[in-house]
């Protein structure tokens, strides 16, 4: 079955890059997301990457994905205060937008 | 809309009693999503429609909850005779196609169940 494991929570220093990291169990997921939640609202897409892709790069963001190990990751470089959130990774198959979403990592910033 | 539009925000409601959470999706997005938020959990699907196509409906967690979208826009979620299992958030998403990677997603109704 689809399985997709965040670790809880992750604590920076502004200034310091975040790594957020998350395994996934479904092989055959096409598209991979990462999703940032500001609290009282909704889902926000920050990136996605297709699975034939190891790396994508967006500003600050850099999504980098181990397809052998299920294991996809999101840095946030010069983290900022307002990057505090917590942050989704999901899967989905080709074609089909029924995500499969991860428990959520929230990320603290602290000055 | 410019955005994805949920309403009630905030709903409150005794046990047993029977609940209808609306959705505006963005206009012309023709796929809508619902999923729903417990607390300290992952996002759940339940629901989606595309078009005029049958709806998805694998993630209901029981036949208390029912959806429906008329005229291929706005969507109704209601849950029948609440528990308080079933609090939570209960989000909306929108999309131009089923096919397009870019979910957009409103800012969801807490629903409390006493």
């Amino acid at each position: 079955g689809e399985d997709v494991e965040q670790s809880l929570f992750l604590s920076v220093r502004e200034g310091d890059s975040s790594v957020i990291n998350c395994t996934y169990t479904d092989s055959s997921s096409t598209y991979l997301y990462w999703y940032k939640q500001e609290p009282g609202a909704g889902l926000q897409l920050l990136t996605y990457i297709f699975s034939n892709m190891d790396m994508k790069q967006d500003q600050r963001l850099t999504v980098l994905l181990n397809k052998k190990d299920k294991h996809l990751s999101l840095r946030i470089a010069d983290t900022q205060t307002g990057d505090s959130a917590i942050y989704f990774c999901a899967e989905s198959m080709t074609g089909f937008q029924k995500l499969v979403f991860g428990t959520g990592t929230r990320l603290l910033v602290s000055p | 809309g410019a955005g994805v539009s949920q309403s009630p925000s905030n709903k409150v409601t005794e046990k047993g009693k029977d609940v209808e959470l609306r959705c505006d999706p963005i206009s012309g997005h023709t796929a809508l999503y619902w999923y729903r938020q417990s607390l300290g959990q992952g996002l759940e699907f339940l629901i989606y429609f595309q078009g005029n196509s049958a709806p998805d409906k694998s993630g209901l967690p029981s036949d208390r909850f029912s959806a429906e979208r008329t005229g291929g826009s706005v969507s109704t979620l209601t849950i029948q005779r609440t528990q308080q299992e079933d609090s939570a958030v209960y989000l909306c998403a929108s999309s131009q196609t089923v096919t397009n990677e870019k979910l957009f997603f409103g800012s969801g109704t807490q629903l409390s169940v006493l």
